[in-house]
């Protein structure tokens, strides 16, 4: 069954350092998510992204954060300059078209500033 | 805005018993309603959806859950819990547009005892 993927699964940086984090969404999926989750919180939405745009995003997603699909396979999330908040796991999702609207997860990213 | 909201952040079952997990949303529209579980350091694995029809809904490892438009709710359930269900559980709420957010609750963690 298809999946989505991601890498790496653990990435430890120092506070100020850019870092981007890669997914590969399912193949014939055309809408691409990011999700973090700060440890012992709740998922968070961060950004929504079709057809090769933004079409939806948080608060949270300010610019030090970026999305981009550079070759049609991968989705990355970059964050500029990192900050200590924000270590925590980032989950990558994507969808089909279609009415049910289910997002497909990927096992996540867990980075830590340090 | 939506919002969903997990009353119950732990809860302990023993093996065989029956399990009802609490959701609460809010949505000014009709909802997309998700069920995900977690399993330590693992991502989220859709249990079962709702966005139109019959308003109980079949998942996946036997979890099943009720849409109560009138109470705002769609609680989880299972007949027979099994000791591999141990997991965070996490109800989900998508807003209609195309971009589809999901708004999380905060988690219900289900611990099983023998």
């Amino acid at each position: 069954e298809p999946e989505v993927t991601q890498t790496p699964s653990h990435q430890v940086t120092q506070m100020g350092q850019e870092v981007i984090l890669r997914c590969v969404p399912i193949s014939n999926h055309l809408y691409f998510y990011w999700y973090r989750q700060i440890l012992g919180q709740k998922v968070e939405f961060l950004v929504s992204f079709y057809n090769n745009e933004i079409s939806e995003k948080s608060e949270i997603f300010d610019d030090q954060f970026s999305v981009e699909r550079p070759d049609g396979s991968n989705f990355t999330l970059k964050i500029r300059s990192t900050k200590l908040e924000d270590s925590a796991m980032y989950f990558c999702a994507s969808r089909p078209q279609g009415p049910s609207r289910e997002q497909y997860f990927g096992p996540g990213t867990r980075l830590t500033v340090t | 805005a939506q919002s969903v909201t997990q009353p119950d952040i732990h809860i302990t079952v023993s093996e065989g018993a029956s399990l009802e997990l609490r959701c609460n949303y809010s949505y000014g529209a009709t909802p997309y309603l998700f069920w995900y579980v977690q399993s330590p350091g693992q991502g989220l694995q859709l249990l079962l959806k709702y966005f139109s029809g019959d308003t109980l809904v079949q998942g996946i490892k036997g979890f099943e859950a009720e849409f109560k438009r009138s109470q705002s709710s769609f609680n989880l359930r299972k007949p027979s819990v099994h000791w591999s269900d141990a997991a965070e559980y996490f109800c989900a709420v998508g807003a209609g547009n195309a971009g589809n957010m999901l708004t999380f609750g905060g988690g219900t963690r289900l611990m099983v005892k023998p």
